[in-house]
C-alpha cells in the first residue's frame, strides 16, 4: 500500500534550471494536488486536477505547469527556476466518493534553488 | 476566498498536562469541513481529526478532541494527557463541500513537549 509517491525528495537546482516533481498514486483517487509549504508557513495550492486531463490553477500557480495524462500521475514542472521556488511540495490525493474522506499526501520535496 | 488563521505560532505543554490549540476561520459558506494536521518532522501530513460544520457535536478522536464555535467561526484544538510524541507542527485546514477537496491551512501552531 504505497499511497502517495513523491520522487525526488530533497533536489538542489540553480537559478534558470527546469525540473519535474514525480508524483503517482495507487489508490485510484480522482482528485489530485499540488502543494507547496514555505518555511514557518501552511501549505499552499499550486494546481489540482480533478481527472485525467482535467487541471486548474490553485493560489499560486506561477512559474509551474502540470499536465494529468493518466489517473495515477500528476507531474509538476518549473520552468526557469528563481530563488522563490525553494519550498517544500507536497503532492496529495483526495477520493470523490459521497462520504467525506481525507486527503493523504505524499511525504514531500525539499526544493533549494541557488 | 476563505482565510484561516492560527495566532499561536509556538506553543509548549508538560507531558501528561492538556493544551489547546486556536484556530479560527473566516468563510460565506454554510457547509464546510474543518480539520487538524499534525506534521512531525519526518514531514509526513497526519490527519489528527476533522469536523463537519453541520454537526453540532464536537469530533473527538482518543486524546484529541475540537471545540467548534460554528457561529465565533472557530475551530480549537484540545490535546489531553500530552505525549512526547504528539510535540509536532499543527495546522488547521478549511475545506469547501461540493468543491475540489482542495484544503485552505493556516500558517500552523509548533508544539512542544516537555518532559
Amino acid at each position: 500500500n504505497a499511497g502517495v509517491t513523491q520522487t525526488p525528495k530533497f533536489r538542489i537546482l540553480k537559478i534558470g534550471q527546469s525540473m519535474t516533481l514525480q508524483c503517482t498514486q495507487d489508490m485510484n483517487h480522482n482528485y489530485m494536488y499540488w502543494y507547496r509549504q514555505d518555511p514557518g508557513m501552511g501549505l499552499k495550492l499550486i494546481y489540482y486536477s480533478v481527472g485525467a486531463g482535467i487541471t486548474d490553477k490553485g493560489e499560486v500557480p506561477n512559474g509551474y505547469n502540470v499536465s494529468r495524462s493518466t489517473t495515477e500521475d500528476f507531474p509538476l514542472r518549473l520552468e526557469l527556476a528563481a530563488p522563490s521556488q525553494t519550498s517544500v511540495y507536497f503532492c496529495a490525493s483526495s477520493s470523490t466518493g459521497t462520504a467525506d474522506t481525507e486527503a493523504f499526501f505524499g511525504q514531500g520535496t525539499r526544493l533549494t534553488v541557488v | 476566498a476563505q482565510t484561516v488563521t492560527q495566532s499561536q505560532p509556538e506553543m509548549s505543554v508538560q507531558e501528561a498536562e492538556t493544551v489547546t490549540l486556536s484556530c479560527t476561520y473566516d468563510t460565506s459558506e454554510s457547509d464546510y469541513y474543518l480539520f487538524w494536521y499534525k506534521q512531525p518532522p519526518s514531514r509526513q501530513m497526519i490527519l489528527v481529526i476533522r469536523q463537519e460544520a453541520y454537526k453540532q457535536q464536537n469530533a473527538t478522536e482518543n486524546r484529541f478532541s475540537v471545540n467548534f464555535q460554528k457561529a465565533a467561526k472557530s475551530f480549537s484544538l484540545k490535546i489531553s494527557d500530552s505525549q512526547l510524541g504528539d510535540a509536532a507542527m499543527y495546522f488547521c485546514a478549511y475545506r469547501r463541500a461540493g468543491s475540489a477537496r482542495q484544503l485552505t491551512f493556516g500558517s500552523g501552531t509548533q508544539l512542544t513537549v516537555l518532559p
